[in-house]
């Protein structure tokens, strides 16, 4: 099986630079998502990483370890607008699914 | 370029009814799924396919039953729906590619009295 783990709540300030953190237990490991989720809307794609090292996309960056089970999701320069759910997922041995975190929820704060 | 189309957006339905949610995508992806998203739960699914078809079970099945007729449509049907059925549900297409990413629907808000 698998298990992900992610902080449940953060709160960070606007122009600032936040890490949320993501851990996964599994069986097998063929990738990492990042997705983005505004309250009330669909979750969309931030990021993805299948090798160990940092993936760089403007503002926000994504990084991982594949031997400690590690992920974060960097976020420069926050903005009002990235006040939103994060969801930490990870595609399962078989390629087919895709388990996902229960998210972490970000307030940016002027 | 519409995506992912879910079909009807809200609904409410009295213990016992039953209904079928819609799922169009025209994206040409062989994998689509059918999620439910509690609060503090996250992302669940329920079950999933990857062609025409042909559908397997995900993480929580029971009260819920698909179909895929068509590549492009998913069906999410429930027989006779429960309070515990309340929850937003979000259907998603992919390629199917290991790095290609899932793209979701904008949601179906149904309550369950």
């Amino acid at each position: 099986g698998q298990n992900i783990d992610q902080p449940t709540e953060m709160t960070a300030t606007e122009g600032a630079i936040v890490q949320i953190n993501c851990t996964y237990q599994t069986s097998g490991f063929n990738g990492l998502f990042w997705y983005q989720q505004h309250a009330g809307e669909a979750p969309t794609f931030l990021s993805y990483n299948v090798l160990d090292g940092l993936e760089e996309k403007g503002r926000f960056s994504s990084f991982l370890s594949r031997s400690k089970g590690y992920s974060y999701l960097l976020l420069k320069e926050l903005q009002m607008k990235d006040s939103a759910s994060y969801l930490c997922a990870v595609r399962d041995p078989g390629g087919f699914k895709t388990i996902f975190g229960a998210g972490t929820r970000l307030f940016v704060k002027a | 370029n519409a995506g992912v189309t879910q079909t009807p957006k809200f609904r409410v339905l009295k213990t016992g009814q039953s209904m079928t949610l819609l799922c169009a995508q025209d994206m040409n992806h062989e994998y689509m799924y059918w999620y439910r998203q509690d609060p503090g739960m996250g992302l669940r699914l329920i079950h999933y396919s990857v062609g025409e078809g042909t559908t397997a079970k995900g993480e929580v099945p029971d009260g819920y039953n698909v179909s895929r007729l068509k590549k492009q449509n998913f069906l999410l049907g429930l027989e006779s729906a429960a309070p515990s059925q309340t929850s937003v549900y979000f259907c998603a297409s992919s390629s199917g590619q290991l790095n290609q990413p899932q793209h979701f629907g904008d949601g179906t808000r149904l309550s369950i009295l």
